[in-house]
């Protein structure tokens, strides 16, 4: 079945630098990708559309110039939380469909998510 | 806006019960319905799409039911195991193709 493969699953890193995410589909190729932030015991929250090849979409409230996002291939997308500080803590996760088949008619893959903390 | 609510948030059965999760979403105008399982700190598993169409959808144990015009699904999971337990998620896909979560049911099967 199709896979969407998250790198790092965990990363700790010192408040005031940048962290970089990656998601990759890995037998599919998708044109949007979507990133995801998840409290503890909270429903995902959608923070952006990745779009390849254009800038992202940001959802209400998501600092578009914190939350840097790349789609720079049809099986690429990245987040790069720059400047990081605690707050920014939390689990983020990358989603995509295999887009060949219909957006509607496919179900949504995750990525193994990613814990960031912040120290 | 769509809201999803999953009822119960939480819930501890036996070994060998059936479990029965209950997600419910407040605009109807959906073009389908995920479940998904997610172990501590892991993604999300896919585990059921049922399409807005259709009004069931199974795979092994699992069986997904999907009734739009009330704004419902049910996933049983027959014959519950321990490596049943987990954070079973249910998203609709509704609007400009987002994805609308609820906060899920926690599960935890006592052998």
């Amino acid at each position: 079945g199709a896979v969407v493969s998250q790198h790092p699953s965990w990363v700790i890193c010192k408040s005031g630098t940048s962290v970089k995410i990656e998601c990759r589909s890995l037998d599919f190729q998708a044109t949007t990708m979507f990133w995801y932030r998840q409290f503890p015991k909270q429903s995902l929250m959608l923070m952006a559309t990745s779009n390849e090849g254009s800038k992202a979409t940001y959802e209400q409230g998501v600092e578009k110039d914190k939350f840097l996002i790349n789609h720079a291939s049809l099986t690429l997308s990245t987040l790069t939380v720059t400047s990081a500080h605690p707050e920014d803590s939390s689990f983020y996760i990358c989603s995509a469909r295999d887009e060949g088949r219909g957006i509607r008619n496919t179900e949504a893959f995750f990525g193994q998510g990613t814990r960031l903390t912040v120290v | 806006k769509q809201e999803v609510t999953q009822i119960p948030a939480a819930l501890s059965v036996p070994e060998g019960e059936n479990l029965v999760l209950n997600c419910s979403f407040t605009d109807s105008a959906i073009y389908n319905l995920q479940w998904f399982r997610q172990d501590p700190g892991k993604g999300l598993t896919s585990l059921l799409l049922i399409q807005s169409s259709q009004r069931e959808q199974t795979s092994g144990r699992l069986n997904a039911s999907l009734d739009k015009s009330s704004g419902r699904s049910t996933l049983y999971i027959a014959a519950s195991q321990p490596g049943d337990s987990a954070t079973y998620l249910c998203a609709v896909l509704y609007g400009n193709n987002r994805l609308a979560f609820g906060k899920g049911n926690q599960v935890v099967v006592i052998p």
